[in-house]
């Protein structure tokens, strides 16, 4: 069974740094082709594609968020962490992880974590 | 980037009824080299995360029921509920896959009952 749970800061200040972890199990980040991304939703606003990190140490960025993204991972930990730096209220939002198998779909996903700006 | 553009933006479609959400892309999102569309559908209901319903633009997802279906090719795509039930209504996303690692959704489209 595929599992994946995102934690972090529920609140933030502005021009802070968000470090999120997911936390994933019942596969594996070293199994070729496997891709962790991460993907945002503004309250009551649509999904918007942040980043991903495949088995190879690959990294992936939305065009318009990369000079603030960074992800990386922990395979021994079963862990991916997304770092975004220099926040903004506009960057509240839920936060998921999900897994992609390699084919650019994302079949499992966690719960969110919810994540405030504000002063 | 490809831009994903879904209509209506909200649907009342009655309980037994037919409900059809569209997409469409700024590219074509069918790969030449596999004549596939790099296309996935998911429903996200109220407080939960997205699912994934549909991939290739009509593949179901494992465990979808048969009333989702998913038609279309290159820039239009359509998702087809044959038979709205009360447990469809959800918020439907449209995802775009062929200018993978860099993806992109529509901006959804808000499905309830008439």
């Amino acid at each position: 069974q595929v599992t994946l749970r995102e934690s972090g800061p529920a609140l933030v200040k502005p021009t802070q740094t968000l470090t999120l972890t997911c936390t994933f199990s019942g596969f594996s980040l070293s199994t070729t082709g496997m891709y962790v991304t991460w993907v945002r939703q503004p309250p009551g606003k649509a999904l918007e594609w942040l980043a991903l990190i495949d088995s190879d140490d690959d990294k992936y960025y939305n065009t318009s968020l990369k000079t603030r993204l960074t992800i990386a991972k922990d395979t021994s930990k079963n862990q991916v962490v997304l770092t975004l730096t220099d926040m903004d209220p506009v960057d509240t939002a839920t936060y998921y992880c999900a897994r992609d198998e390699g084919y650019g779909y994302f079949d499992s996903w966690g719960q969110g974590a919810r994540v405030t700006v504000s002063s | 980037d490809i831009v994903m553009t879904q209509s209506p933006a909200s649907l009342a479609v009655s309980l037994g009824e037919r409900a059809t959400i569209n997409c469409k892309s700024s590219q074509t999102v069918l790969h030449g080299s596999n004549n596939k569309d790099y296309l996935a559908w998911y429903q996200q209901k109220a407080g939960q995360p997205p699912k994934l319903l549909i991939y290739g633009a009509s593949t179901r997802e494992s465990g979808v029921p048969d009333r989702f279906s998913g038609s279309g090719s290159g820039t239009d795509f359509t998702l087809t509920i044959s038979s709205l039930q009360a447990e469809d209504v959800a918020v439907y996303y449209c995802q775009q896959y062929h200018s993978t690692p860099v993806y992109s959704f529509g901006q959804g489209t808000k499905l309830e009952i008439k």
